[in-house]
């Protein structure tokens, strides 16, 4: 079946550390991936995704990620941390040809000043 | 550019009475929309999606519907709320069939008491 695993439910870093969010995924077939952010009470907000090709994407807000196909994994970083960057990460992997979308359970990330 | 509304933000409703969440999609035309369900500390549940006009596919079965009237309109329903409708509530819509990405509206808080 297909899944999108976070392995990391809670994660707490200090402002300025590094950043890295875990993502895996298990499908038939390389899916499209994304990484989306959700600030407490809000909706979810895009920060990178991956169809195809260089397998380094950059995104939004100094984050990137990525593609590891022999490792199944689209994992999120960033080099320096900032207060604000204290949300709920979500990753997700969709394929060509289907509406659906499957999401992980999410990382809650600190921030710590 | 394209914005998507929900409305209400927050909603405490009791048990056994309707609901009627709203979405509106504003700066696109046929729209895909979906309806998904987050409950706390767990991922998003997609409920709901729809390519057009009164086209609507369920995901998984339970209290509620989906309804849409209109283009860049979608309604989920419920004739009585069960407390484990509780939870908060994402639309989203997306463009392209192929290359797909979910674009996240605000989100609406439901609480039934």
């Amino acid at each position: 079946a297909q899944s999108v695993t976070q392995p990391d439910i809670h994660i707490t870093v200090s402002e300025g550390a590094s950043l890295e969010l875990r993502c895996n995924y298990s499908y038939g077939a390389t899916p499209y991936l994304f990484w989306y952010v959700q600030s407490p009470g809000q909706g979810l907000q895009l920060l990178l995704k991956y169809f195809s090709g260089d397998t380094l994407v950059q995104g939004i807000k100094g984050f990137e990620a990525e593609f590891k196909r022999s490792q199944s994994s689209f994992n999120l970083r960033k080099p320096s941390v900032h207060w604000s960057d204290a949300a709920e990460y979500f990753c997700a992997a969709g394929t060509s040809g289907t509406y659906k979308y499957i999401f992980g359970t999410g990382t809650r990330l600190k921030v710590l000043a | 550019s394209q914005t998507i509304h929900q409305w209400p933000a927050t909603l405490v409703q009791p048990v056994g009475s309707p609901l009627s969440l709203e979405c509106t999609v504003e700066g696109t035309s046929n729209p895909n929309l979906y309806w998904y369900r987050q409950a706390a500390g767990r991922g998003l549940q997609l409920l709901f999606y729809s390519v057009g006009i009164g086209q609507i596919s369920s995901e998984v079965p339970q209290n509620l519907s989906a309804s849409r009237p209109q283009d860049r309109q979608f309604i989920l329903s419920s004739k009585k709320l069960l407390l484990s409708d509780s939870g908060f509530y994402l639309c989203a819509w997306s463009v392209e069939f192929s290359k797909e990405t979910q674009y996240f509206g605000p989100g609406t808080r439901l609480l039934v008491l």
